[in-house]
């Protein structure tokens, strides 16, 4: 069965960095797509982006451009998002999801979640 | 970037009401919208897909509409596990976005 499997809370610094994972398993991870989404605080969802982990290639909502770099690892099935230079605005939950591209654009499956919450 | 409006923000009925959810995109998004179920906690289960498909081992009681700009999520006979927050979300054009949410509680 299809399982993202994201890594755990971060408590990071403003201005630093870091570099959530999810790894996917139950399906071909380079023939589908992988999604990131925040959720803030008792707020709705934005979409970050998008990688091909087939090919390396990415689509970012303008929003997170220069904020989020997404990357993939064929030989472990696991996507990455970094986020930099860190404010507590980016404060959050962040989903890991799997869509099928053209052929089936929504989200059916979703990782747990990872929290990152930026404080000093 | 296409508006996903939402109503209401938060609703609440009893066992066994019939609850409709409203979702207004600012432009014609072709029926690409999708529904989904988030419980405290959890991430979000998608419910429906292409306005009104319904996913794989989702009950029947929740069923999607529409066309155009306005599309609706109707749950049948509420159930208490049926208790959470609700978001719409448009994959017509880029940036993907998401309504804001309607929270369902009971009455």
């Amino acid at each position: 069965q299809v399982q993202l499997q994201q890594s755990g809370t971060e408590l990071v610094k403003p201005a630093s960095s870091v570099k959530i994972s999810c790894k996917a398993s139950g399906y071909t991870f380079t023939s589908n797509y992988m999604h990131w989404i925040r959720q803030q605080p008792g707020n709705g969802l934005e979409w970050i982006g998008w990688i091909y982990p087939g090919n390396g290639n990415t689509k970012y909502n303008q929003k997170f451009d220069g904020k989020a770099t997404l990357t993939a690892d064929k030989s472990s099935s696991t996507a990455y998002m970094q986020l930099s230079s860190l404010t507590s605005e980016d404060s959050a939950v962040y989903f890991c999801a799997r869509s099928r591209g053209f052929r089936g654009p929504w989200f059916a499956y979703w990782g747990q979640g990872t929290l990152v919450t930026v404080s000093s | 970037d296409i508006r996903m409006t939402q109503s209401p923000a938060s609703l609440s009925a009893s066992l066994g009401e019939t609850v409709n959810i409203e979702c207004l995109a600012s432009e014609d998004i072709y029926s690409d919208l999708a529904w989904y179920q988030q419980k405290p906690g959890k991430s979000p289960q998608l419910l429906i897909y292409n306005a009104n498909s319904l996913q794989n081992g989702v009950p029947s009681r929740f069923s999607g509409s529409g066309s155009g700009t306005q599309y609706s999520l109707k749950i049948n006979s509420l159930q208490s596990e049926d208790v959470a927050t609700y978001f719409c979300q448009q994959y017509n054009n880029y940036p993907y976005t998401f309504g804001a949410g309607t929270k369902l509680e009971l009455k």
